[in-house]
């Protein structure tokens, strides 16, 4: 199981933390992916980043540079940072896990960028 | 980024029909696609996985296949659970990019 934690509310240009608690599956087991995905109020779904079993991170163009995924192997938890928020950046987003990248996903955290 | 594009927008259908959508893709991603659906309120749940292998626990009515360039989901005997907006995944290449849904609800 995969739950994801965080401020609901957050102001442009801040910097947001969400943190993703798995269960029932070691973060390092091998071939694991752990991503987070966003969607936006109109339903579209945006890859944004995975940090693999490894320790190795990938991020989506369209955040590079923005977004840091990083885990945290004696709590098995991922995080995601994502700086310099602006409105657009408003979504729920979902911590993804699993073998198969989309394997199982969390119950998702609305987060919104207002001042 | 590969493009994905699943036609139609939304479909309505009734309990019992046997129902498609499609999924095309802007390059070819050979057996890297998934198939999701969300429920109104849930998060996306994986069906389908390598177009055509059913997840542990999907009802059997359930296919997935290919035809040329096109993926497509069928789901024979529609039932009201079945209620939602499907997804297609390709994660041949990075980034994983989706379709932009299928919305199958009841007449």
């Amino acid at each position: 199981q995969l739950q994801e934690s965080g401020p609901g509310l957050v102001k442009p240009a801040q910097t947001l933390s969400l943190t993703c608690s798995v269960s029932g599956v070691s973060i390092t087991a091998a071939g694991h992916y752990w991503s987070w995905v966003r969607q936006f109020a109109g339903k579209g779904l945006e890859w944004v980043g995975y940090i693999f079993y490894s320790g190795a991170t990938y991020y989506n163009p369209s955040v590079q540079g923005r977004a840091f995924v990083s885990r945290d192997t004696s709590q098995n938890q991922v995080s995601l940072e994502l700086t310099s928020l602006t409105a657009a950046d408003s979504a729920v987003y979902f911590c993804v896990g699993g073998f198969r990248i989309v394997d199982t996903w969390g119950q998702g955290m609305l987060v919104t960028v207002s001042s | 980024a590969i493009q994905v594009t699943q036609s139609p927008s939304s479909l309505s259908a009734s309990v019992g029909d046997r129902v498609t959508m499609t999924c095309r893709t802007s390059q070819d991603v050979r057996n890297a696609l998934f198939w999701c659906r969300q429920k109104p309120g849930k998060p996306p749940q994986l069906l389908i996985f390598d177009v055509s292998r059913l997840r542990s626990g999907v009802p059997s009515r359930f296919s997935g296949g290919r035809s040329g360039a096109d993926f497509i989901l069928t789901i024979n005997s529609v039932q009201p659970e079945d209620v939602g907006t499907y997804y297609c995944v390709q994660n041949l290449n990075f980034p994983v990019t989706f379709g932009q849904g299928t919305k199958l609800d009841l007449k």
